[in-house]
């Protein structure tokens, strides 16, 4: 069974513009939840997406969006770029027990 | 919304065993996690308690006091590719995950 795959898996942007990151879960699952990671914050939850509906979602500002699709495929995007939104952003999927989540890689965004 | 601790650096030998603590405070409980992640790699999940007790897994274990709002995860024999961030991990019932800072171990021979 494939793993969960993010691409792409490093970004450059520069501040101001916006960017789209994409996740496919593991096959069959349908819980995708996607997380930012800093040195300074750790891991902090950005939102989780459950059969195309935004089931949760963490305390980041209104740039911050995802949606997911009907094959579970999930985007987020991030509008206005800011250098502090450089980070490695993950994305992982669920089973339907919610037990165990599942990393991608992430994608290293840089933003200058 | 949650608490999360845990120590931020721990350093034992080849061989030897390390016992991680995380305390949490929360609004709502749904399981402790805890994972793995090497430098440079996604985390990996090592084990899961929502009830009492200690969950052993080969050389890991897991224990979990929801009265206490308090885990430990516990690394035995230890060898050099254990040396990772080990993360602790609440979910609460709308299945919101939330992180601690991580605990980063370094096994020296």
């Amino acid at each position: 069974k494939a793993g969960v795959t993010q691409t792409p898996r490093y970004l450059i942007k520069t501040r101001g513009q916006q960017v789209t990151l994409s996740c496919s879960p593991i096959s069959g699952h349908r819980s995708v939840s996607w997380y930012q990671q800093t040195p300074g914050q750790g891991l902090q939850f950005l939102f989780e997406y459950f059969s195309e509906t935004q089931r949760n979602k963490g305390n980041f500002p209104g740039r911050f969006s995802g949606r997911q699709f009907s094959n579970s495929r999930s985007e987020m995007n991030v509008s206005t770029l800011e250098l502090g939104d450089s980070a490695l952003y993950l994305c992982a999927s669920s089973g339907t027990d919610f037990y165990e989540q599942y990393f991608g890689p992430g994608t290293r965004l840089t933003v200058t | 919304g949650q608490n999360i601790d845990q120590p931020t650096e721990m350093t034992a030998t080849e061989g030897a065993i390390v016992q991680i603590n995380c305390t949490y405070q929360t609004s709502g409980f749904n399981g402790l996690f805890w994972y793995q992640q090497h430098a440079g790699e996604a985390p990996t999940f090592l084990s899961y308690n929502v009830l009492d007790g200690l969950e052993e897994k080969g050389r890991f274990s897991s224990f979990l006091s929801r009265s206490k709002g308090y885990s430990y995860l516990l690394l035995k024999e230890l060898q050099m590719k254990d040396s990772a961030s080990y993360l602790c991990a609440v979910r609460d019932h709308d299945y919101k995950l939330s992180f601690g800072a991580g605990t980063t171990v370094t096994v020296r021979a």
